[in-house]
């Protein structure tokens, strides 16, 4: 049974520019949420996307942008690069996307930008 | 808004026991959760407890919740080597019905021998 995969596992790009990673949920999921975890910091919620729709979305700018296709796996793309945006990013699948459903989470990108 | 906090670092001796404290701040949350993070890698889901819930025991750990402090405890029996990480705690984030998780800081697990 597949768990949850991410691509590729590492990144460098330089300010301005555009990146899109890759989310596979675990087999049997129909939820994928993504999360962004600055260095010595705990994950921040981006946004969950259900039924290829983005559901809810934490404080993170339009730059920030996801999609979700309809084999369930997920896309988050970064516009406009600023360094900040340096972090590992996580992406977590789940089973309908309501509360308390349980999140598993993927290795995740490291993402460095210049 | 909702906020998690965690003291930053737990150093004990291997074969006590650990306990790892969080306080957190949404009355509303449902589920509160418990993650383990090993150096470069992911998130491993160690456990979670239902908010109407005081105690849940899973072989070597047991979560602790009060509720009405806003606070709760993972407690690992007989610390092991393996065991040295970084320990997330997590609650729902109630901005809506989804349930994107706010997470604290982390603790850093030390082990001595």
């Amino acid at each position: 049974d597949a768990g949850v995969t991410q691509s590729p596992t590492h990144l460098i790009k330089t300010r301005g520019q555009q990146v899109t990673l890759r989310c596979s949920p675990k087999s049997g999921h129909d939820t994928v949420s993504w999360y962004q975890q600055a260095l010595g910091q705990g994950p921040q919620f981006i946004f969950q996307y259900y039924e290829e729709e983005e559901r809810q979305r934490g404080n993170f700018p339009d730059r920030f942008s996801g999609h979700q296709f309809p084999n369930y796996s997920s896309e988050l793309n970064v516009n406009a690069l600023l360094l900040g945006d340096s972090a590992l990013y996580l992406c977590a699948s789940s089973l309908g996307g309501g509360v308390g459903e349980t999140q598993y989470f993927g290795p995740g990108t490291r993402l460095l930008v210049l | 808004g909702e906020d998690v906090e965690q003291s930053l670092f737990l150093s004990v001796r291997e074969g006590d026991s650990s306990v790892i404290n969080c306080t957190y701040t949404d009355s509303s949350s449902t589920y509160l959760y418990w993650y383990k993070q090993e150096p470069g890698a992911g998130l491993q889901l160690l456990t979670y407890i239902f908010s109407n819930m005081d105690m849940k025991q899973d072989q070597r750990l047991t979560v602790l919740l009060n509720k009405k402090d806003k606070h709760l405890s993972l407690r690992i029996a007989d610390t092991q080597t393996g065991d040295s990480a970084i320990y997330f705690c997590a609650e729902n984030y109630s901005g809506g019905g989804a349930d994107g998780l706010t997470f604290g800081k982390g603790t850093h697990l030390i082990i001595q021998p």
